[in-house]
C-alpha cells in the first residue's frame, strides 16, 4: 500500500533556531498534504493544507509565517518551525493524499516530535 | 477548530470485554473515518463509513452512523491487551485539492489482562 514518510523522527532544537521536517509519500504522488499538530493526551489539530505548487492554506490562528510549508514537487512538503519555542515543542504529523487515488485515500505519516530546549 | 465531542475520553476495561466510543460532530459530512494511535506513533486508519451508511463491519470492528444526530459509535469486540491505544473519528470536508480531516478529541482505550 502507499506510504508516507516523515523525517525526522525525533528531533531537538534550541530555541531561537529553525528545525525542518520533510513528509515524503513514498510510492504514489501526493497533490494534497496536511500538516497536523497534536499535543501529549490531545487531538490532532490541522495546521495547513499544502497544495502542490501552490502556496499553503493555513487555519486560523496558524502563523503562516513561523511555520513554513513548502510542497515543491508531488512526493515532497517541508515544515519549517522558525525561531522555536519550547512552546512549540509538540509532535506534528503530516498526511498525504492524491485525486488519482481509489477513493481519494488519506494516508499518515507516523509524525516528528519535535523538542525545543 | 475541532469538529468532534468524543465520550468517553478514557476507558479502561478487561480483555475480552467489548468496548464502545462514542463520536459526535456539528456539520454534515461527506464521509466519517475511524483511526487508531498507539502512544507516539502515527495514526492507522480503520475503517470508513460513508453518509449514506449506517453500518458497517471490518473483523471485530462495527462502526454505526446516525446523520440525524450528527453521531457515530465504534464497537470493539473481544478486546485484546493489544488494542490499547488511543482511537480517534474523523469527519472529511472534500477541498479542491484532497479530504481534509477534521479530528474529535480522542477516547484513550486501556485493555488489562
Amino acid at each position: 500500500g502507499a506510504v508516507v514518510s516523515q523525517h525526522p523522527s525525533r528531533v531537538i532544537c534550541k530555541s531561537g533556531t529553525s528545525v525542518k521536517i520533510e513528509c515524503r509519500s513514498l510510492d504514489f504522488q501526493a497533490t494534497t498534504m496536511f500538516w497536523y499538530r497534536q499535543f501529549p493526551k490531545q487531538s490532532l489539530m490541522l495546521m495547513a493544507t499544502s497544495n502542490e505548487g501552490s502556496k499553503a492554506t493555513y487555519e486560523q490562528g496558524v502563523e503562516k509565517d513561523k511555520f513554513l510549508i513548502n510542497h515543491a514537487s508531488l512526493t515532497l512538503s517541508t515544515l519549517t518551525v522558525t525561531s522555536a519555542h519550547p512552546e512549540d515543542s509538540s509532535f506534528y504529523i503530516c498526511s498525504a493524499s492524491s485525486r488519482r487515488l481509489s477513493g481519494n485515500t488519506i494516508y499518515f505519516g507516523e509524525g516528528s516530535w519535535l523538542t525545543v530546549v | 477548530s475541532q469538529q468532534g465531542e468524543e465520550d468517553p475520553q478514557a476507558l479502561s476495561i478487561q480483555e475480552g470485554e467489548n468496548a464502545t466510543m462514542n463520536c459526535s460532530y456539528k456539520t454534515s459530512i461527506n464521509n466519517l473515518q475511524w483511526y487508531r494511535q498507539n502512544s507516539g506513533r502515527g495514526l492507522v486508519h480503520l475503517i470508513l463509513i460513508r453518509s449514506n451508511e449506517r453500518e458497517k463491519h471490518s473483523g471485530r470492528l462495527r462502526v454505526t452512523l446516525d446523520t440525524s444526530k450528527k453521531s457515530s459509535s465504534l464497537l470493539i469486540t473481544a478486546s485484546r491487551a493489544a488494542d490499547t491505544a488511543s482511537y480517534f473519528c474523523a469527519t472529511d470536508k472534500v477541498t479542491g485539492g484532497g479530504n481534509k480531516l477534521t479530528f474529535g478529541t480522542g477516547t484513550q482505550l486501556k485493555v488489562e489482562l
